[in-house]
């Protein structure tokens, strides 16, 4: 079975652009957590979507944006890009987002930002 | 709110020699435990997890973690390290009313010496 894929794997972007990252969830999978990574920290919750709709939201300001397509997949955009978005954006699923159910993640996708 | 904290960043161990990761959570209600495990180039990975009953939990490689309430911690454990388990360790919590979003503690990279 396909686990969470994300692409790109790896993007440069200049100050002030703005990006979208896209994450396809395990088949079965409705709910997609987004995390941002930053070197040498751990990953830190941006968003939650579950059937469509936001379940949650990180501490992140409103440059961040994301959303769930009907099959389940989802993007996260970031507008106004700053030298500290760059990081490994991570994206994990699970089949309903409640405590019990375990996240799986996907291999990331590495953004450098110059 | 939730926070993780792991109190060693780095780590070096002979092969064979025993590990113990320390985490420590704070948070006054219900908490579901994880540890994950990101190799070189690899995604995170569970290795193991405490919902409910026996504090004691095993996971995969021999790893292996002890939930204890009194002390907020979760410290992760195996008796005989190998070289393959070189990679970073995240001591992980979810818990309502976050459902299963996830606050990772910093890390730990563990560097296992042939």
């Amino acid at each position: 079975d396909a686990g969470v894929t994300q692409s790109p794997t790896h993007l440069i972007k200049t100050r002030g652009q703005h990006v979208t990252l896209r994450c396809s969830p395990i088949s079965g999978h409705k709910s997609v957590s987004w995390y941002q990574q930053v070197l040498g920290q751990g990953p830190q919750f941006i968003f939650q979507y579950y059937e469509k709709e936001e379940r949650g939201r990180g501490n992140f300001p409103d440059r961040f944006s994301a959303r769930q397509f009907p099959n389940y997949s989802s993007e996260l955009n970031v507008n106004a890009l700053l030298l500290g978005d760059s990081a490994l954006y991570l994206c994990a699923s699970s089949l309903a987002p409640t405590g019990s159910y375990e996240q799986y993640f996907g291999p990331g996708t590495r953004l450098t930002v110059t | 709110a939730q926070s993780v904290s792991q109190h060693n960043h780095h780590v070096i161990l002979s092969e064979a020699a025993s590990l113990e990761l320390g985490c420590n959570y704070s948070y006054g209600g219900t908490v579901n435990l994880f540890w994950y495990v990101q190799y070189p180039g690899q995604h995170l990975q569970l290795l193991l997890k405490y919902f409910s009953g026996d504090p004691l939990v095993k996971g995969i490689k021999g790893f292996e973690a002890e939930f204890i309430k009194s002390k907020f911690s979760f410290n992760l454990r195996k008796p005989s390290v190998q070289w393959s388990d070189t990679a970073e360790y995240f001591c992980a919590v979810n818990g309502p009313p976050a459902g299963n979003m996830l606050t990772f503690g910093g890390g730990t990279r563990l560097m296992v010496k042939p």
